[in-house]
């Protein structure tokens, strides 16, 4: 059973700060990693994709991939209130079917 | 427009009345799928389809079917709607590139509560 786990907070930061958010994958194989963000009741948005080991920045979100230690990561910098939502991590193989982590939820306290 | 589609967005029925979700995608994807969403258990998939007369059970297919006869359309299917049905449900499709799938779009979400 492919796994991606999340913690599932809440993760509380000031406004300002940086939020640091989790995700650990169990297959190996996975090669496409995905960060959606969910507003309660709406749908999930995508926030970052990342396919190769390292950073990628997109104005205030950098997503980090490490396949050797299988794990991904979100982080969003001078985090605002309206950041405040659940956070998804998403992942699939080569042909392979998405698998989700159960999501964390971040608040950001004015 | 690129999008996802859902009809309806919300419904109230009744316990074994027959009722169809449709979703439909312009994208030309290859992959689609259906995910119920509940308090606090995050995103659950019902079904899915890698292509046109493929389809797979997901995590919690129990009481739904689904046919994949066109790319463009995935209905969810419940034949004898229950209670524990009641449920946000959330279409989802995405395109296959080089082997791999690119990120799913979602729909707006299909809000159903069984009676």
């Amino acid at each position: 059973q492919k796994e991606v786990e999340q913690n599932s907070g809440p993760l509380s930061v000031p406004e300002g700060a940086i939020a640091s958010l989790n995700c650990t994958y169990s297959d190996r194989g996975s090669q496409s990693f995905f960060w959606y963000r969910q507003y309660s009741g709406k749908s999930p948005e995508l926030i970052m994709s990342i396919y190769s080991n390292g950073d990628k920045e997109d104005g205030r979100f950098t997503a980090q991939l490490n396949k050797a230690s299988q794990y991904v990561s979100l982080l969003i910098r001078d985090s605002q209130p309206s950041d405040s939502a659940t956070y998804l991590c998403a992942v699939t193989g080569d042909g392979q079917n998405f698998v989700f982590g159960p999501g964390t939820r971040l608040s950001v306290l004015p | 427009e690129a999008q996802v589609t859902q009809n309806p967005r919300y419904l109230i029925t009744v316990t074994g009345k027959k009722l169809t979700v449709t979703c439909s995608q312009n994208m030309n994807h290859e992959y689609m799928s259906w995910y119920r969403q509940d308090p606090g258990l995050g995103l659950r998939q019902i079904y899915y389809s890698m292509n046109v007369e493929v389809t797979d059970k997901g995590d919690v297919p129990e009481g739904y079917k689904v046919s994949r006869k066109e790319k463009r359309n995935f209905p969810l299917i419940l034949e004898s709607p229950s209670p524990n049905q009641t449920s946000l449900y959330f279409c989802a499709s995405s395109s296959l590139s080089g082997g791999t799938y690119n990120e799913q779009f979602f729909g707006p979400g299909t809000r159903l509560t069984v009676l």
